[in-house]
Order: structure tokens, then sequence, then C-alpha cells
């Protein structure tokens, strides 16, 4: 009964570079959503997907920054062209149908941790 | 936008006693739920509550959905060392957002043997 995988838990890139976060929901689960977290922060949420469509992108920035989820594989987060600022860890979390009911909550994944040099 | 303001920042607590955290919201949240991170891992969730006024156990934790709808609660009894780690509350307003979870800032339990 696997969870929300995330791979891989670390990425060094150097800046300029792209980094592309993968985030496999737990089975079954059809709506993804994905979270920005500071050193000392809470969470930030980023983008919320469903298969093949973007629900709500309103945390996500608007250059260098985009999110797919495709009717098979993972979802992956893509950031282009890595800046410093860029470096924060970022979680992917999943629910089986549409938030906020009982047994629909979100549940999260490990995180990838991304530092750019 | 949406904030919300998490207290306390940090606890430093003898293992046995209890514990109390709460978090305000400047708007009104139709779910609140409570979640536990531990160094190097996701969010774990412990609590979720949807209605006004509702109360939730889970074993020593125990969380309250204000009336207000503004503002929420987690209490943990009789703290062990294993309690340890950051504690975030998280809300949802609904409507056009209802996919999206805002974050308090975190409390940071420490536990002394």
């Amino acid at each position: 009964n696997a969870g929300v995988m995330q791979n891989p838990r670390h990425l060094v890139r150097r800046r300029g570079q792209e980094a592309r976060l993968r985030c496999s929901p737990v089975k079954g689960h059809s709506h993804v959503y994905w979270y920005r977290q500071l050193p000392e922060e809470g969470l930030k949420f980023m983008v919320y997907l469903q298969k093949e469509n973007i629900i709500d992108e309103s945390g996500m920035p608007k250059e260098r920054f985009s999110a797919e989820f495709p009717k098979e594989g993972p979802s992956i987060l893509r950031i282009q062209q890595v800046v410093r600022g860029d470096s924060a860890a970022y979680f992917c979390a999943s629910s089986p149908t549409k938030v906020n009911t009982p047994g629909n909550e979100q549940f999260f994944g490990p995180g990838t941790r991304l530092t750019v040099l | 936008g949406q904030q919300l303001n998490q207290s306390p920042q940090s606890m430093f607590i003898q293992e046995g006693e209890d514990v109390s955290m709460n978090c305000t919201s400047s708007s009104i949240f139709n779910t609140w739920l409570w979640y536990k991170q531990d160094p190097g891992e996701g969010p774990v969730l412990l609590i979720a509550l949807y209605k006004a006024g509702e109360l939730t156990s889970n074993g020593r934790l125990t969380a309250q959905f204000g009336i207000t709808r503004k503002d929420s609660f987690l209490n943990i009894s009789a703290s062990i060392p294993s309690d340890v780690g950051i504690y975030f509350c998280a809300g949802n307003a609904g409507g056009t957002s209802y996919g999206k979870l805002t974050f308090g800032q975190g409390t940071i339990l420490t536990v002394h043997p």
C-alpha cells in the first residue's frame, strides 16, 4: 500500500539548469497538489492538477515554472533556468477525489530537496 | 491573501506534560487540518475537522474547529519523546480555492525526557 512517492529525494542544480521533480500519487488518486517549503516556514501552495488538467495554478510563479499530470505516468514539476532562490523543499500531495470531505484529505510525499548552486 | 497565524512558534516541555497550540485566520475556513512533520520528511496528517464546533480526538491528540470558523487548536496530552517535531495547522476555504491548503508557520515541539 504505497503512499505518495517523489523522486529524486535530493537534487542539485547549477544556476541556469533545469530541474524536473516527479510525483507518483497514491494508487487510485487522481488529484495532485504541489507545495514549496522554505527553511523554517510552512508549506506554500503552488498548483493543483487533475489528470491532464490544471485546476488551480494561482500559487505558481508565472515564469520558469510549469506542472503537468499526464494520463499515464507521474506528475512533473519543471523549473527552467533555476536560480538560487528556487532552493527549497518541494512536496507533492494527492487525494482520491475532490477535497475536502472526510476521507478525501491530502496525503503528502517525502519531498524533493532542491539545492541550486 | 489568506493567512494563518500559528502559536506558539516553539515549545520546550518535559515528558508527561500536556501541550496546546492554536491557529487563527483572518478569514473563514471550511476545513481545518493538523499535520506533523519530522526532519527531512513530508507532513503526516493527524486530524481533520469539517464542521464548526467539531471536537475530534486521535489517541492523545485532540483538535477543535472554532465556532467562528477562523480558528482551531490542537492539544497533546501526556507528551512522550516521539512527539518531537513540527506541527502545522492548515485550512481550506472552499469555493474556487477548494484544492488549496493554506499552512501556518508551524510550532516546533521539543520534549525533554
